[in-house]
């Protein structure tokens, strides 16, 4: 199984800051890796796929790079409707996986 | 297009349980469906996959012989099955068509509680 390590598992973070967060593969899983946001009590929603392809709908404050099996999302500017929890997933091969989670608390 | 999965259940352990997930929009016979678990307060956690029109599917070996999953094609509805529940199946499950390409659907979600 391909393992997605995710990073940090939290961090703190006012509005306007510019926040980062990483997630490596075990192995190489190509581009189809996605970022996904889960307010409270809600379903995920996909913000990035392929690694770098904004979902439609979605702030362009959110992007997506990818440095060999280290994939990253970046969110230029935080806003008050950023503060949930992120996941990305691999979908390059089975058992998909998700990394850990990070959760977004505000400062 | 949006995926409808049926409501909460309360089970006691032993119990069997099949859970409904229904393509309302969009149909499931052209794409892969896969469920994913939540248990309270922790994160996301990919359980299995089935492709409807054919019926074939992948499982996490994590999940693999204490779920099944299934599909009616004609009435473009997936299923997340257990013949045996425990207590640590107590959690959300989602539904969800997410992966290559653009398109990305999730449920509502379907929460489990298994209690004596």
């Amino acid at each position: 199984d391909i393992q997605m390590t995710q990073f940090p598992s939290s961090l703190s973070a006012s509005v306007g800051d510019r926040v980062t967060i990483t997630c490596r593969a075990s192995q190489d899983v190509r581009d189809n890796l996605g970022w996904y946001q889960q307010r409270p009590g809600t379903a995920p929603k996909r913000l990035i796929y392929g690694a770098s392809s904004l979902q439609s709908g979605v702030p362009s404050r959110f992007s997506g790079s990818v440095s060999g099996t280290e994939f990253t999302l970046t969110i230029s500017s935080l806003q008050p409707e950023d503060f949930a929890t992120y996941y990305c997933l691999q979908y390059n091969s089975y058992p998909r996986t998700f990394g850990q989670g990070t959760k977004v608390e505000i400062k | 297009v949006q995926l409808v999965q049926s409501g909460a259940e309360v089970k006691n352990p032993g119990e069997s349980l099949k859970i409904s997930c229904k393509g309302s929009g969009h149909r499931l016979t052209s794409t892969w469906i896969g469920w994913v678990r939540q248990m309270p307060g922790k994160g996301l956690e990919w359980v299995a996959i089935i492709y409807p029109g054919d019926s074939e599917s992948r499982y996490h070996p994590s999940f693999q012989g204490h779920v099944t999953v299934s599909a009616d094609k004609s009435i473009n509805t997936a299923y997340l099955q257990w013949s045996s529940l425990r207590a640590s199946d107590t959690a959300m499950y989602y539904c969800c068509v997410t992966g290559v390409g653009p398109v990305d659907i999730w449920g509502q979600g379907t929460m489990v509680i298994v209690s004596s």
